[in-house]
């Protein structure tokens, strides 16, 4: 019965790997979003999606790429990992004018 | 650009007792949401309340509930009767609701980090 939910939870990498990190939601909602929380607990936007187009992407390096195959998934690819990238990523979801995010367990993602 | 701003790092309270989070933010909308999320240490985000702008009453939910001053742009928190599960990082948030592009963000403050002591 999980409404957002990430795989995987936890992940551990090599600099210079390339990692994804999927998201799905069951809620229906129509737009979904992720977010990095560093390690100062700072938690900020990276991108949304509305109806599997992009419309916000902030200042973010070339290096991330979402994709949003439908409505009800989300998936973050990173390539060429760095040190910089470790942090935890969030997924969440909401109803087109409704407000309320709910966000997914997170994904801890540690670069060695 | 939307700020938010939490100035308490820390604080903590004995079982039982009431607590206040601050928070402020600055904004030239009209129309826009509030939001306080709770992160345990289990790390999953969890929604505690939620005020709309145009809302004049503060939102309550069971032991917690807000104190909402527009003019001042202050969005305060508080917890009554607090528990030990209570214990967790509090972040204040806000948005701008409808429309497209960086309408749909949420912008969050640094959080506060409140310990509830037996």
């Amino acid at each position: 019965d999980t409404a957002v939910s990430q795989t995987p939870k936890y992940l551990v990498t090599q600099m210079g790997n390339d990692k994804s990190i999927k998201c799905e939601q069951n809620l229906g909602h129509d737009t979904m979003y992720w977010y990095k929380q560093d390690s100062k607990k700072f938690l900020k936007i990276m991108f949304s999606y509305n109806n599997k187009e992009l419309i916000i992407n902030e200042t973010v390096p070339n290096r991330f790429s979402p994709k949003s195959p439908d409505k009800a998934h989300l998936n973050l690819h990173i390539n060429s990992l760095e040190l910089g990238d470790s942090a935890v990523y969030f997924c969440a979801s909401s109803r087109t004018g409704e407000g309320t995010q709910y966000f997914g367990p997170g994904t801890r993602l540690t670069v060695l | 650009a939307q700020t938010v701003t939490q100035s308490q790092p820390e604080m903590s309270v004995q079982e039982a007792e009431t607590v206040t989070l601050s928070c402020t933010y600055d904004t030239s909308e009209n129309n826009y949401y509030l939001f306080w999320y709770k992160q345990p240490p289990s790390r999953q985000m969890i929604l505690v309340i939620r005020q709309e702008a145009y809302k004049q009453q503060n939102a309550t939910e069971n032991r917690f509930s807000v104190n909402f001053q527009k003019a001042a742009k202050s969005f305060s928190l508080k917890i009554s009767d607090s528990q030990l599960g209570d214990t967790a990082m509090y972040f204040c948030a806000f948005m701008t609701p409808g429309g497209g592009g960086s309408n749909y963000k949420l912008t969050f403050g640094k959080g506060t980090l409140l310990t509830v002591n037996p």
